[in-house]
């Protein structure tokens, strides 16, 4: 079974440059997430969807970012106009399910912004 | 608020001892429950849950943990460590609440020496 898949792995931008990442979940998961990963910190949600609907953006910095499930598969995060606190990992993951299910997770995209 | 707490950056211990690595939450409700592990250069992996049941539940690699109610807490544990689990592991609690927000600990690095 083939697992979340995500791309770029790295990007390197100045501030106020635009960024988007992209991930393909797990064939069959109904539930993506999108995560930002600071160095020595947990992953802190940012976004959640149920197929192609947000369940929770409560996280995201709507003035910057967005986030897109299309067609209920990929998704894509962007950042426009990305700052210096934006340097991360982001990553997605999928669930089959939303609740007790668990989280498969991609390798990440390691984002810096000089 | 909702909360996880990992209250040991680092944990370290020698290999053939028990490992235990501490999760405490703040939750309203019954959450699920969950254990992650971050291997270097490796992305998150799932490595047990609890949902109901039995308050001691087994998951991947030998790693167990038990789930206290009246203390809120979901610390991981192994009877015989190994230098190969030293790794990073997050805590994470999900609401059963509308959305099933997941909310993680900011991580113990657990150290197995030789």
């Amino acid at each position: 079974e083939a697992g979340v898949a995500q791309s770029p792995r790295y990007k390197i931008i100045e501030k106020r440059q635009s960024v988007a990442f992209w991930c393909n979940p797990i064939s069959g998961h109904a539930t993506l997430y999108w995560y930002q990963q600071i160095l020595g910190q947990g992953p802190k949600l940012l976004i959640q969807f149920q197929n192609n609907g947000v369940v929770d953006d409560s996280q995201l910095p709507k003035d910057r970012f967005s986030a897109e499930r299309l067609k209920g598969v990929d998704s894509t995060l962007k950042i426009q106009p990305a700052k210096l606190e934006d340097s991360a990992v982001y990553l997605c993951a999928s669930s089959l399910d939303g609740g007790s299910y668990e989280q498969y997770f991609g390798p990440g995209t390691r984002l810096t912004v000089t | 608020a909702q909360s996880v707490a990992q209250p040991e950056d680092q944990v370290n211990v020698a290999e053939g001892n028990p490992l235990t690595v501490k999760c405490t939450y703040s939750v309203s409700g019954n959450p699920y429950l969950f254990w992650y592990v971050q291997y270097p250069n490796r992305g998150l992996q799932f490595l047990l849950k609890y949902i109901t049941g039995d308050n001691l539940v087994k998951g991947s690699y030998g790693f167990e943990a038990e789930f206290n109610k009246s203390q809120t807490s979901f610390h991981l544990k192994k009877p015989s460590a190994l230098v190969s689990d030293s790794a990073l592991y997050f805590c994470a609690v999900r609401d059963r609440g509308g959305g099933f927000k997941t909310i993680f600990g900011a991580g113990t690095r657990l150290f197995v020496k030789a």
